[in-house]
């Protein structure tokens, strides 16, 4: 099964708008954190939040963590072309999973 | 600073022929190494993650196999490649499991 599921499956906007893309989980946690993943490229991580976290932000990203809900969200704000990618984000345990990811498109 | 390699690149194998990748990182000790399959624009799938020199632990049940030779070495292998296990392969590396991943570059296997 998989630990960390993302919404939506793919996302399509304007450069210069918000993206925002949601993640699931099944159980507790230490800590969540999203990647990214350039088409075709090895996955490079964004940002790590804790559980005892409820927002953490890194330049133009913002990621929040509602452990009752058992999910989180990541804003990317003043998107540019640059950004397209596809995004996962992954929970803790030595056998860390990740979703199917959401493969977020910013058209210039 | 830590960098992890992986190779080779790309790879096209027969069906039936063995498999060697290999990973390797530099500048960290004792690290915890992981490798990933990724189906062609799906999620990553764990196969095997390592806490140590010799400790392998299998997520799922397939013709491969891993080992840990040395501290910063995981090698990913068959002996008998089958079609579904094309995909682009990933390596990775933390300090522990509380710690965020770093990844290889990736290898994309094509079985014909």
């Amino acid at each position: 099964s998989q630990q960390g599921e993302e919404d939506p499956q793919a996302l399509s906007i304007q450069e210069g708008e918000n993206a925002t893309m949601n993640c699931s989980y099944k159980t507790s946690i230490n800590n969540l954190q999203w990647y990214r993943q350039n088409s075709g490229r090895g996955l490079v991580h964004l940002i790590l939040i804790r559980s005892n976290e409820r927002e953490k932000h890194s330049g133009r990203l913002r990621v929040t963590l509602d452990t009752s809900k058992k999910s989180s969200s990541l804003l990317i704000t003043a998107s540019r072309a640059a950004d397209t990618a596809s995004y996962f984000c992954a929970t803790d345990r030595n056998d860390m999973r990740f979703g199917a990811g959401t493969r977020l498109t910013v058209k210039p | 600073s830590q960098t992890i390699h992986q190779w080779p690149a790309t790879l096209v194998q027969p069906v039936g022929s063995p498999l060697s990748l290999e990973c390797t990182v530099e500048g960290t000790s004792n690290p915890n190494l992981y490798w990933y399959r990724q189906a062609a624009g799906r999620g990553l799938q764990l196969l095997f993650y390592s806490v140590g020199i010799g400790q392998i632990s299998s997520e799922v049940p397939q013709n491969l196999s891993a080992s840990r030779p040395q501290d910063r070495q995981f090698i990913l292998s068959s002996k008998k490649l089958l079609l579904s296990d094309s995909g682009f392969y990933l390596c990775a590396w933390s300090i522990s499991a509380d710690y965020e991943q770093y990844f290889g570059p990736g290898t994309r296997l094509t079985v014909t």
